[in-house]
């Protein structure tokens, strides 16, 4: 069974700091990885999308890698803002698995102090 | 273009009674799905579909029922609700990549 696990849980940081947002799968045999945001009592908004077959997908001020032979992805946030406070989920879609479905991790709560 | 509509927003819900939460997608996607998010933790599976009439089963499905008539719709049913259903529900649809989620419905059971 797939297990996504994202370290560190809660980052707390000053306006202006890159950062960097780990997040690990047990089961490199991924279609895809998903970085999403989520505001608190809000749905999920989608970041950024990875296929398997790439290395990386930037959007703005995030970067996501994907090394998928090693089971690790991260999410680099450059010159954070308070904007930035949310909690960002990590997911992973299996290959030939149930259809689609996602792994989440619990996720890293983020905190942008001015 | 709404994307994923679900209602309702909230709820409060008393020991053993049942209720349907309703979710709409705009996207003519095939893949639909439905999540709980328990307090600090990631979002697991209660059941999904790959089109219309047909469900299955994900990770947590014990105590809730889904129908998939129209490929728009997607509603979970909660029969005799008990305190551990207390959650965030999402629904979420996609087509071979991306997913889309709703803004989710919370439900207290007490």
């Amino acid at each position: 069974k797939q297990e996504v696990t994202q370290i560190p849980a809660a980052l707390s940081v000053p306006e202006g700091e890159n950062l960097v947002l780990n997040c690990s799968f047990t089961d490199s045999a991924i279609y895809n990885l998903q970085w999403f945001r989520q505001d608190p009592g809000k749905g999920l908004t989608s970041l950024l999308l990875i296929q398997s077959s790439q290395r990386e997908q930037t959007s703005g001020r995030l970067n996501a890698s994907l090394d998928k032979s090693s089971g690790r992805s991260t999410l680099y946030i450059a010159a954070s803002q308070p904007g930035d406070s949310a909690t960002y989920l990590c997911a992973v879609r299996g290959r030939g698995s149930t259809l689609g479905r996602l792994y989440f991790g619990r996720g890293t709560q983020l905190t942008v102090w001015p | 273009n709404a994307g994923v509509t679900q209602t309702p927003k909230f709820r409060i819900l008393k020991i053993g009674q049942s209720m349907t939460l309703q979710c709409t997608q705009d996207m003519n996607h095939n893949y639909m799905y439905w999540y709980r998010q328990d307090p600090g933790m990631g979002l697991k599976l209660i059941y999904y579909s790959v089109g219309a009439g047909i469900t299955d089963k994900g990770e947590v499905p014990n105590g809730y029922n889904v129908s998939r008539s129209t490929t728009e719709d997607f509603p979970l049913r909660l029969e005799l609700a008990a305190p551990s259903q207390t959650s965030v529900y999402f629904c979420a649809s996609g087509e071979g990549g991306e997913q889309y989620f709703g803004p989710g419905t919370r439900l207290t059971v007490t």
